[in-house]
């Protein structure tokens, strides 16, 4: 079956201007996941979606950043009046509803805010 | 706060070496997963180990989970340049996982 997509692949934009970043989760799959990789360093947890359950946005970094995702489907992310240091490649990731909590990455979003 | 420290950071090795990768933390986790890493690409899931003591193997790799389950290690037998990349430990807490920096490797023929 098709694994977690996203789009786009890479995004440039000018600093202070909004994105908008879409990942398609594998079918069947409650749980998703949004983290920031910045160069050389590990991923940063963001926003996690379950379901109909309130989402932990606990990750966020700022105001700017917010996500949306509708039952179990695909998942935005918009981060608004973009800075340079946002740059970085975004990942998403799916998990079904049970297991060991194994996540599935998409092949991730590269954002430079030039 | 950095939960788990992966050392060495970074490591270059030629075809054939043996090399040892460790994931320490002073948490403790209902279960480990490791991850490699490609350049443009997503993290893949190599494996998850729950039981302290665990050991898996998958081929070359063998991974293991400390008795507290505090911390891991990744060993490869006879490294391949297809090994290269970027080897991810995450410590499994509920539903977050905790991902550490990674350990960057490097397999030259």
């Amino acid at each position: 079956g098709a694994g977690v997509s996203q789009s786009p692949s890479n995004k440039v934009t000018e600093k202070g201007k909004d994105v908008e970043l879409r990942c398609d989760p594998i079918s069947g799959h409650t749980a998703l996941y949004w983290y920031r990789q910045r160069l050389g360093q590990g991923l940063e947890f963001l926003i996690y979606f379950q379901g109909n359950s309130a989402p932990d946005k606990s990750g966020l970094p700022s105001d700017r950043f917010s996500a949306e995702r509708t039952g179990e489907s695909v998942s935005t992310l918009t981060i608004q009046r973009t800075q340079q240091e946002d740059s970085a490649v975004y990942l998403c990731a799916s998990r079904p509803h049970t297991g060991n909590y194994e996540q599935y990455f998409g092949p991730g979003t590269r954002l430079t805010v030039t | 706060t950095q939960l788990l420290e992966q050392s060495p950071q970074f490591l270059s090795i030629q075809e054939g070496e043996n090399l040892t990768v460790y994931c320490n933390s002073s948490s403790v986790f209902s279960s480990l997963q490791w991850y490699r890493q490609e350049p443009g690409e997503g993290p893949v899931l190599l494996v998850t180990v729950v039981t302290g003591g665990e050991v898996k193997k998958l081929k070359r790799l063998t991974f293991q989970f400390g008795d507290a389950r505090k911390d891991s290690s990744l060993h490869i037998t006879a490294a391949q340049p297809g090994d290269t990349g970027l080897y991810l430990c995450a410590g499994g807490s509920g539903y977050a996982l905790n991902f550490g920096k990674g350990t960057s490797l490097l397999v030259t023929p």
